[in-house]
Order: structure tokens, then C-alpha cells, then sequence
């Protein structure tokens, strides 16, 4: 089993749809949770960063994390043709030297 | 521009060549993290340097394998002997507190 199983996808949603993005874990000890946004070809860019369990909001985007569930979850309001990425969830434990356990990704593309 | 960056952004070479690959990571940031990614997956974790020193690596590091990061600063990624299985993006990552890692735009690597 691996250690964050993510849905790979592909979703496909109309533009300005909420689109909901979601990782489990297996690890107990996982203390940080992230979402990367990767675009073709290119380096993973960091978009939310959580420690320990709850909600963080950034402008359209909203990370979840429900440590007694082990569910992690990514929300996108008013989803635009330029949100059409892959999204990757990661977590990681400061005793591993906050080493990072991705899961493989969730291509979305938003149609405009 | 102070992001992390990686050079080459591209690497095609013959199986059996060696092939050495630098990260500049952002200037401020003491720990430095390699990974490998294939197509279709997320980044996996290689081998993590807080300052100069490597605290961790992973079994997927082989022998072949080595990275370093004199004065805490760039490091180097060298492949020996390479192999058709090596082909992948190796991806550098930096950060300064746990867990938030900044990735840079990766190496391409194909192996003939």
C-alpha cells in the first residue's frame, strides 16, 4: 500500500465550477500536508502548506486536512482554464528530515 | 530571479555515460532535497542535505548514485554508468522550515 493513494484522475469540470481534489494517507506520524500544482513539463509549484489538522484558505483555495480520517483535500473556487494542471498532495514528519510522500497526481483540466 | 534552479534543463546521453546535474537552491534555504519523477507519477524522494551534511537517502539512491553539497550551498547529482531506467526529471527541492519545500524546474533526463 502506498503511503498517499490520490485518484488520479483525469477530472475535467467547466470553467468557474468548485472543483474538489482529495488524498488519503496511511502514515500516523505525517505532520505536514501540501498541494503542488505541476503544469506540463514543468518543476511542482508549492500552492498550500498545512500543519497538523484544519483549514487554510488562500484566495480560491482551500486545504483540509482530517488527521482522524487520514483525508486530505484541496478546493478550488471558480476554477479557470488556467487551473488546468496537475495537482499533487504530499505529506512528510520532521523525523525523516521533512522528506516529502507524494501521491501520483490529479491531472484537471477546467474548460473554458 | 531567487528561486531554486537547475542546470541542464535538458540531458540526452548514451547508456553506460555518466551525467552530473547542479541545483542552486534559494539562498537562505539550509535543507536541499533531490527526487526522481516518471511520467505519470509523483516526485519520489532520493536524498536530503541539511547544510553540507547528507542526512538521508533513499534505497532508491543506488550505488551508481552519489549527490553532494560542499559549503552547504549547490549541490550535484552524478549518475554512473547509466542505464534506460534511469530516464526521468530529477528534481531539486530547498526549504528553511520543515516541511515547505520549494521545487526548482527540474533536469530531463533521457538515456539512449
Amino acid at each position: 500500500q502506498k503511503e498517499v493513494e490520490q485518484d488520479p484522475g483525469p477530472l475535467s469540470v467547466p470553467e468557474g465550477a468548485i472543483v474538489s481534489l482529495n488524498c488519503t494517507y496511511s502514515n500516523s506520524a505525517f505532520q505536514y500536508f501540501m498541494w503542488y500544482r505541476q503544469y506540463s513539463r514543468k518543476g511542482p509549484e508549492l500552492l498550500m502548506y498545512t500543519y497538523s489538522s484544519g483549514n487554510k484558505e488562500d484566495g480560491r483555495f482551500t486545504a483540509q486536512v482530517d488527521k482522524s480520517s487520514k483525508y486530505i483535500s484541496l478546493f478550488i473556487r471558480d476554477s479557470q482554464p488556467s487551473d488546468s494542471a496537475t495537482y499533487l498532495c504530499a505529506s512528510g514528519k520532521e523525523t525523516s528530515g521533512s522528506r516529502l510522500t507524494f501521491g501520483e497526481g490529479t491531472q484537471l483540466t477546467v474548460n473554458p | 530571479d531567487t528561486g531554486v534552479s537547475q542546470n541542464p534543463r535538458h540531458k540526452i546521453t548514451k547508456r553506460g555515460q555518466n551525467v552530473t546535474f547542479r541545483c542552486d537552491p534559494i539562498s537562505e534555504h539550509n535543507r536541499l532535497y533531490w527526487y526522481r519523477q516518471t511520467l505519470g507519477q509523483g516526485p519520489e524522494f532520493l536524498t536530503y542535505f541539511q547544510n553540507e551534511a547528507q542526512l538521508e537517502k533513499s534505497r532508491l539512491l543506488s550505488d551508481r548514485f552519489s549527490a553532494e553539497r560542499p559549503k552547504g550551498s549547490f549541490s550535484t547529482l552524478e549518475i554512473q554508468r547509466t542505464e534506460q531506467g534511469d530516464s526521468a526529471m530529477y528534481l531539486c527541492a530547498s526549504s528553511l522550515i520543515p516541511g515547505s519545500q520549494y521545487f526548482g524546474p527540474g533536469t530531463r533526463l533521457l538515456v539512449l
